[in-house]
């Protein structure tokens, strides 16, 4: 079974720092792994995707994340926090050959002026 | 513009008012899929549906019905809701095998 771990309810850094939000994951076979951010009162949005090849993935508004398998783990990157940063963060897994995503309980992002 | 859109915004009920909550997509993608978010537990799926008139449960199905008559519309249909289904509901929809999903912006319910 899959499954998604935010070890972090809550992440506080302060503006210029660099952020890291937290994400492990279970699945079997090769796993299709998302971030996606939530501001207050809207829906999810989609920020960036790992299918295969470069461990190092970028997406918007200059987050990236870093796919290790060996500790399956895909951590939220970004090296300068915004106050506009500031929001709910959710990893999201699929197993190869699914349509479900499968997400983790969400990690809050507070970043500090 | 490429959006899914939810009806109604939010909603007050009373337990045993049957109501539907309404979604649709304009990017004709064959995927929608409906999930609850709750504190602490993220957002769970209720029920999915690959295309028009197949629909299957998710992780949380209970107390709740959805349909495909149409490839843009996947209404959630509660039709005897309690307390416990009070939550924040989003509509999602994709293409299949791209795992993007595009959300709507939610519909917070509440059951008295």
């Amino acid at each position: 079974a899959q499954s998604v771990a935010q070890p972090e309810d809550q992440v506080n850094v302060a503006e210029g720092n660099p952020l890291t939000v937290k994400c492990t994951y279970s699945v079997s076979g090769n796993p299709y792994l998302f971030w996606y951010v939530q501001y207050p009162n809207r829906g999810l949005q989609f920020l960036l995707k790992y299918i295969t090849g470069d461990n190092l993935v970028k997406g918007s508004y200059g987050f990236e994340a870093e796919f290790n398998k060996s500790q399956t783990s895909f951590h939220l990157k970004k090296p300068s926090a915004l106050v506009s940063d500031s929001a709910l963060y959710f990893c999201a897994v699929r197993e190869t050959g699914a349509n479900n995503l499968f997400f983790g309980t969400g990690t809050r992002l507070t970043v500090i002026p | 513009e490429a959006q899914v859109t939810q009806n109604p915004r939010y909603l007050i009920t009373v337990t045993g008012k049957k109501l539907t909550v309404t979604c649709s997509q304009n990017m004709n993608h064959e995927y929608m899929s409906w999930y609850r978010q709750d504190p602490g537990l993220g957002l769970r799926q209720i029920y999915y549906s690959m295309n028009v008139e197949v629909t299957d449960k998710g992780d949380v199905p209970e107390g709740y019905k959805v349909s495909r008559k149409e490839k843009r519309n996947f209404p959630l249909i509660l039709e005897s809701p309690s307390p416990n289904q009070t939550s924040l509901y989003f509509c999602a929809s994709s293409f299949p095998g791209t795992g993007e999903q595009f959300f709507g912006p939610g519909t917070r319910l509440t059951v008295l």
